[in-house]
């Protein structure tokens, strides 16, 4: 079982939007401003798209916008692509000792 | 171009030990936090340990399940960190990562927001 709380699946056409949650606690993303969304397809590595919440690093597309509401973090992908078709992981500051907690993971289909 | 490089893994028996690698280049490796994750394939991933740099006071951190069995290290040298990993369980049967915070301007996100990935290698702890 995973620290942090997704649904294990979601779906849009293109073009839709699709939204999905992140579940943690005061102890994690109630407390802390740093809850980071990855994008990771079939056998790679994850790739960062969300950081700080809101924040998008570099290069990714302000399709994918973040949000957070006490304990719950939310991403939103806007105008699907088929691309976007993927697992997509939450992640949570902790502190110390446990540092950085995951979610279990929602699956991603583009219809 | 900044990169990790994995080296090591594959399959060992209950009890037995393993190191992998992790190498970097193109980025100043003596500033960098090196974090391992871990992730049972179609499962989230797993947070297990991290190494401060040597200018931060190269403090390392380790999850719970792996406390007192894995080790991490850094050869600032080689531009490499290891995680030694004993007394391997089945349960620590996942494909392993290493991974680095994202720096923008002055500041980086050590432990917050993984950017830069290794390819990942895949440890097996099976009879």
């Amino acid at each position: 079982q995973s620290a942090l709380t997704q649904p294990p699946s979601a779906s849009g056409s293109p073009g839709q939007s699709v939204t999905i949650s992140c579940t943690g606690s005061s102890s994690d993303v109630g407390r802390y401003n740093y809850v980071s969304w990855y994008r990771q397809h079939p056998g790679k590595a994850p790739k960062l798209i969300i950081y700080e919440v809101t924040k998008r690093p570099s290069g990714v597309p302000d399709r994918f916008s973040g949000s957070k509401s006490g304990n719950t973090a939310s991403l939103t992908v806007s105008g699907l692509q088929t691309e976007d078709e993927a697992d997509y992981f939450c992640s949570s500051y902790a502190g110390i000792p446990n540092i950085a907690l995951f979610g279990g993971g929602t699956k991603l289909t583009v219809l | 171009e900044v990169q990790l490089e994995q080296s090591g893994g594959g399959l060992v028996k209950p009890g037995g030990s393993l190191r992998l690698s992790c190498a970097g280049s193109g980025f100043t490796f003596t500033n960098a936090w090196i974090t391992w994750v871990r992730q049972v394939p179609g499962k989230g991933p797993e947070w297990v340990g991290r190494v401060k740099s040597k200018t931060s006071g190269g403090m390392i951190e380790y999850a719970a399940p792996v406390k007192g069995r894995f080790t991490v290290s850094r050869d600032d040298s080689e531009a490499t960190v290891y995680l030694q990993m004993n007394n391997l369980k089945t349960e620590d049967t996942a494909v392993y990562y290493c991974t680095m915070g994202l720096c923008t301007g002055a500041s980086c996100h050590w432990d917050d927001a993984f950017e830069i990935w290794g390819q990942g290698t895949m440890v097996t702890v099976s009879p």
